[in-house]
């Protein structure tokens, strides 16, 4: 079965610093991988996606990620932080068979000044 | 081109109502996904639709808790004597058919229904 895990539910980063947020995956079979972003009060927007072409993935705003098979990882960063980019983000696996997401807890990212 | 439509956006009800949510899944998309939101938790999945079929209902509720996608019209989420608990944001999104997996969900605005 598909599952993912975001350690660190809170994460908090200055203006102009890295952004590191954090995604494991299990999956038995080689997965998909997605971030997404929830902006408050709204749905969910795509920041990228992994389907098992580049292990090096860029999506919007300036974010990345890359996906590692060693260490099951997913790990999403920023080189400089925006106020803007305050937000909740979600890592999902998506189940083979379907569109299915499997998502993660979350992390809520705050950006201060 | 309409993103997947989501309505009401916000719904008020007491103990023991009904509620309704209806979704529009973006131009071209035949699957439907509708996901729960709890105040701060992640989104859970509940039910997985086609036209006329439900493909995968693990994520719902075995009480009170019905969803459909009709041949016309938009997809339902239906709950009916509502709870306290029940509250939360209510989460539709639509893919389109073909390559299982790899389809990007496109999510909807959510409905946050409001129980008291």
């Amino acid at each position: 079965a598909q599952s993912v895990t975001q350690l660190g539910s809170h994460v908090s980063v200055s203006e102009g610093a890295l952004v590191l947020l954090r995604c494991n995956y299990s999956s038995s079979v080689p997965p998909y991988l997605f971030w997404y972003v929830q902006y408050p009060n709204q749905g969910l927007q795509l920041l990228l996606k992994y389907t098992s072409a580049a292990t090096l993935v860029k999506g919007i705003n300036g974010f990345e990620a890359e996906f590692k098979k060693s260490e099951t990882s997913f790990h999403l960063t920023k080189p400089s932080a925006h106020m803007s980019d305050a937000a909740e983000y979600f890592c999902a696996v998506s189940d083979p068979h379907t569109d299915k997401l499997i998502f993660g807890t979350g992390t809520r990212l705050q950006v201060f000044p | 081109n309409a993103g997947v439509m989501q309505n009401p956006r916000h719904l008020v009800r007491r103990r023991g109502q009904e509620a309704r949510l209806r979704c529009s899944p973006m131009k071209g998309h035949s699957h439907v996904y509708w996901y729960r939101q709890l105040p701060e938790e992640g989104l859970k999945f509940m039910v997985y639709l086609q036209k006329e079929n439900i493909i995968d209902e693990s994520g719902m509720p075995k009480e009170r808790f019905s969803a459909e996608f009709p041949k016309e019209g938009p997809s339902i989420l239906r709950i009916q004597q509502v709870v306290r608990g029940d509250s939360a944001a209510y989460f539709c999104a639509s893919s389109p058919a073909g390559r299982p997996g790899a389809n990007v969900l496109t999510f909807g605005a959510g409905s946050r229904l409001t129980v008291l």
